[in-house]
């Protein structure tokens, strides 16, 4: 079964803090993808990155990073010096990408982590 | 360019009663998919449309819930004999996945549309 684990429900931390954002996933395909969305407020979903499953090269976007690491079936996300428009929800996502009949995509979600940054 | 559209934004209808949710994807993208988020949960597949056709609509609820895509473009969501339980935000995405595997890229996502039964 396929399933992704974000087990920080809420973290609050102050500005310029860095803070670290866990996610574990389960899944029986090799091939697979994982992405990072941010919720804010309004509510709209954006997305912030996405991996492959053959790709453990870690990612820096700034004050963003991410960890992959497959041994751990883990894929985590750090923000440096947070900032107050970094509080959000933040979901971890999984998608399994078949080879037969072709990729579906959709879908699986954490339950999000809601991150404060207080000024 | 212009991203994911869904109208209405807020839907309220009454216990029994049947809505349409519409959404508009970014053009070009031929996979369209609808998901459920309730409070304080993440986003639930119910739905993915590659082209005119639902490829997978596991996600279903149950037979009450139906979608469609004639011209693979714009989606409706159809909900009859609606029941409080329903109530929850409505998102669409839409993405570059062409249904030939293995590939699987990032969905984007529309506003939502928030329904309540009363």
């Amino acid at each position: 079964a396929q399933k992704v684990t974000q087990a920080q429900t809420e973290i609050s931390v102050v500005e310029k803090e860095d803070v670290t954002l866990d996610c574990v996933y389960e899944t029986r395909d090799t091939t697979y993808y994982l992405f990072w969305y941010k919720q804010p407020p309004s509510g709209e979903l954006v997305f912030l990155i996405r991996r492959n499953s053959f790709d453990e090269q870690n990612e820096i976007s700034g004050r963003y990073s991410w960890n992959f690491q497959k041994s751990t079936s883990s894929f985590n996300f750090t923000i440096t010096a947070s900032q107050v428009v970094d509080s959000a929800v933040y979901f971890c996502a999984l998608s399994e990408a078949r080879n037969y009949g072709g990729s579906q995509g959709n879908l699986i979600f954490g339950k999000g982590t809601k991150l404060s940054v207080k000024p | 360019g212009a991203g994911v559209s869904q109208t209405p934004s807020n839907k309220v209808t009454e216990k029994g009663k049947y809505v349409e949710l519409r959404c508009d994807p970014i053009s070009g993208h031929t996979a369209l998919y609808w998901y459920r988020q309730s409070l304080g949960q993440g986003p639930e597949f119910l739905i993915y449309f590659q082209g005119t056709g639902a490829a997978d609509d596991s996600g279903l609820p149950n037979d009450r819930f139906f979608a469609v895509r004639p011209e693979g473009s714009v989606s409706t969501l159809k909900i009859q004999r609606t029941e409080r339980g329903d109530s929850a935000v409505y998102l669409c995405a839409s993405s570059l996945n062409s249904g030939l595997g293995p590939v699987s890229y990032e969905q984007y996502f529309g506003p939502g549309t928030r329904l309540t039964v009363t």
